[in-house]
């Protein structure tokens, strides 16, 4: 069973505006962390923004945001005043093991975004 | 910055070759990675290693081996290359210890084609 979901394989928005990404996932561990990550075309893979489990607020880092409800084990990925540069893929990731002391994430399917001029 | 570097961009190898991906990180990480990325499945974990000469299966090993002889290089074999290998490569290193907010540190990737 597929244990992290993102369901928008493609979205658009507006330059300037908002936008959500979805993700859900599944995990058994008490404690964990969601990662989000960028991929321009370039290819590069792009750290963008961490929540834990246990943080009491939502993880801003500049104009990205996390809304985590983890009751619901959604960690949606929130931009703000989008703009074109923010076009690329977006994976959210989780650590579904481990092993030494290598935290082993699993990555979504993800999401292309495309900013419109 | 941590740098993680994979020695090739793109690669182009015949089928039942033996090929060699490597990637060098400078930052003295324990933890290193191997994932392919394909259209529609998102990255998925080959193998990966905690310390030298230790080695774990991830998600898809099949077709593959890995050598960590020096913490800092990480290799991925394929001994008899296969058209469904065509793929995008993606090599990572993470901070040491149990540390689950440790991010993963890519390389820029290597686009292997097998024809």
């Amino acid at each position: 069973a597929q244990k992290i979901t993102q369901t928008q394989p493609g979205m658009f928005v507006q330059e300037k505006e908002a936008v959500t990404l979805d993700c859900t996932y599944d995990t058994s561990d008490p404690s964990y962390g969601l990662f989000w990550y960028k991929q321009p075309s370039s290819g590069e893979m792009i750290f963008l923004i961490y929540q834990g489990s246990y943080d009491q607020q939502n993880a801003t880092e500049g104009r990205y945001s996390l809304n985590f409800q983890k009751a619901r084990k959604s960690a949606n990925l929130v931009i703000s005043a989008s703009q074109l540069g923010d076009s690329a893929m977006y994976f959210c990731a989780i650590p579904l093991g481990s092993s030494g002391s290598a935290r082993q994430l699993t990555f979504g399917s993800g999401t292309q975004l495309t900013v419109l001029p | 910055d941590v740098k993680v570097t994979q020695s090739s961009r793109y690669l182009v190898k015949r089928t039942g070759e033996k090929v060699f991906l490597e990637c060098v990180q400078d930052m003295d990480h324990e933890n290193m990675f191997w994932y392919r990325q394909d259209p529609g499945l998102g990255l998925r974990l080959i193998y990966f290693s905690y310390d030298v000469k230790m080695k774990e299966k991830g998600d898809i090993p099949e077709g593959y081996s890995v050598s960590r002889e020096k913490k800092e290089r990480f290799s991925l074999i394929l001994e008899s290359a296969s058209t469904n290998q065509t793929s995008m490569y993606l090599c990572a290193s993470s901070l040491p210890g149990r540390t689950y907010n440790s991010p993963l540190h890519f390389g820029n990737g290597t686009r292997l084609t097998v024809t």
